[in-house]
């Protein structure tokens, strides 16, 4: 099955400085999911979005959908210890009953106090 | 609300043995979903469903069987487990209908060993 390419696989930053990655496909999305994962536990979403052009903010995330519906992007600002984990994005590839998500193969973001 | 519950969260088996992982969730969502997460592989969907009675393959379905009878309940059955089953195995749920049909919400996981 395809999965998304997500990049960078992995990230070792300073506190405080800010993060970005992204996610890209070649079939169009028509949502796109941003979900964190903490050592051991399940996936939380972090973030969704649904309009092509969309720009949300949750705290110190912003996510953007992209204009093409081929790609996305998490940012995170001012990075803290407690964003440590890795990062999934997911799409959901056509509308209607298809509720299947599509997930690349994560982000690992590590923060140095 | 418990949200979406996983039994057990560790697992040992050995090689030729079958079990059922549990996965329960009390939003009253209608679809349900196993996947498994391997080192560098993301999430990878075996299962899922969209309803009690309905259940489909997804990427991965060899050696697992699902079944949905309540709306509540969707387990996950190793039929014959091999090395290659050992994962860690989270299920997810959503609802199926207005602007967050497709949030969805996973449990803690399993994790498991076949040796």
């Amino acid at each position: 099955g395809q999965q998304l390419n997500q990049s960078p696989q992995s990230m070792f930053i300073q506190e405080g400085e800010d993060v970005s990655m992204n996610c890209t496909s070649s079939s169009i999305f028509n949502t796109w999911l941003w979900y964190k994962q903490d050592p051991g536990e399940g996936p939380v979403l972090l973030i969704a979005l649904y309009k092509a052009g969309e720009l949300t903010s949750n705290g110190r995330l912003t996510a953007q959908f992209g204009i093409t519906r081929k790609d996305s992007f998490l940012n995170i600002s001012a990075s803290i210890p407690s964003d440590v984990g890795i990062y999934f994005c997911a799409g959901q590839r056509s509308g209607g009953s298809n509720y299947k998500l599509t997930f690349g193969k994560g982000t690992l973001l590590t923060v140095n106090p | 609300n418990a949200g979406v519950t996983q039994t057990p969260k560790f697992q040992v088996l050995k090689t030729g043995q079958s079990m059922t992982l549990q996965c329960a969730q009390d939003m009253n969502h209608e679809y349900m979903s196993w996947y498994r997460q391997d080192p560098g592989m993301g999430l990878r969907l075996i299962h899922y469903s969209v309803g009690a009675g309905i259940t489909d393959q997804g990427e991965v379905p060899n050696g697992y069987n699902v079944s949905r009878s309540t709306t509540e309940d969707f387990p996950l059955r190793l039929l014959s487990a091999a090395p290659s089953q050992t994962s860690v195995y989270f299920c997810a749920s959503s609802l199926t209908s207005g602007s967050f049909g497709y949030e969805q919400f996973f449990g803690p996981g399993t994790r498991l060993t076949v040796l």
